[in-house]
């Protein structure tokens, strides 16, 4: 009965280097969203995905982020050329099929991310 | 203007007492209202979620709804030590979008 899960659970990297962040949603759950959370912040809503499918990725910035959820294996979120700016906690949520405004969303551990 | 803001704390009560946690959205067609908590270097747990206006109790938690004033809150009942946390209220929008206030923290005191 695993819940969401995230790996890395911390990641250092240099500027300028890459970063991959996986997330394997909830059994029985398609439906994927990121979100980052910066220091004494709340969360902020990243991009939704369904499986092949970016639904809306408006809260993620247009440079240097992408994200992916393939047919096969664990959703990516990806950030290029990494800045100290990029440190924060990254969240993963899933949902069960179906778009439902009632739908709770379930978060993982999430993926501590520090750039030197 | 923020899309869900929570009053800012810190706020500390006594082992026993209420902790009362309040929350506005600016979106008046949200249908969907969360509360979420987090220790520190955790992730969201979900509490209490609620859809309809009125109350509803969840052990010693009970979250409260009025649409017509755009406020949730969450009262915490007999405050226990480990109830000490942040509080995240969550507003779902565009249907999946959770937006987030920036969190109340509880401490309570033994």
């Amino acid at each position: 009965n695993a819940g969401v899960m995230q790996n890395p659970r911390h990641l250092v990297r240099r500027r300028g280097q890459e970063a991959r962040l996986r997330c394997s949603p909830m059994k029985g759950h398609s439906h994927v969203y990121w979100y980052r959370q910066l220091p004494e912040e709340g969360l902020k809503f990243m991009v939704y995905l369904q499986k092949e499918n970016i639904i809306d990725e408006s809260g993620m910035p247009k440079e240097r982020f992408s994200a992916e959820f393939p047919k096969e294996g664990p959703s990516i979120l990806r950030i290029q050329q990494v800045v100290r700016g990029d440190s924060a906690a990254y969240f993963c949520a899933s949902s069960p099929p179906g778009v439902l405004s009632t739908d709770t969303q379930y978060f993982g551990p999430g993926t501590r991310l520090t750039v030197l | 203007q923020k899309e869900v803001e929570q009053n800012s704390g810190p706020l500390s009560v006594p082992e026993g007492a209420i902790a009362s946690l309040n929350c506005t959205y600016s979106d008046r067609g949200s249908q969907s209202f969360f509360w979420y908590r987090q220790y520190s270097g955790k992730s969201p747990e979900l509490i209490m979620s609620i859809y309809s206006n009125g109350d509803k109790e969840d052990g010693r938690f009970t979250a409260q709804l009025n649409k017509a004033s755009q406020y949730v809150s969450l009262l915490i009942r007999d405050s226990q030590p480990s109830d000490s946390a942040t509080y995240l209220c969550a507003v779902n929008m565009d249907d999946y979008k959770l937006s987030f206030g920036a969190g109340t923290t509880v401490t309570v005191r033994a």
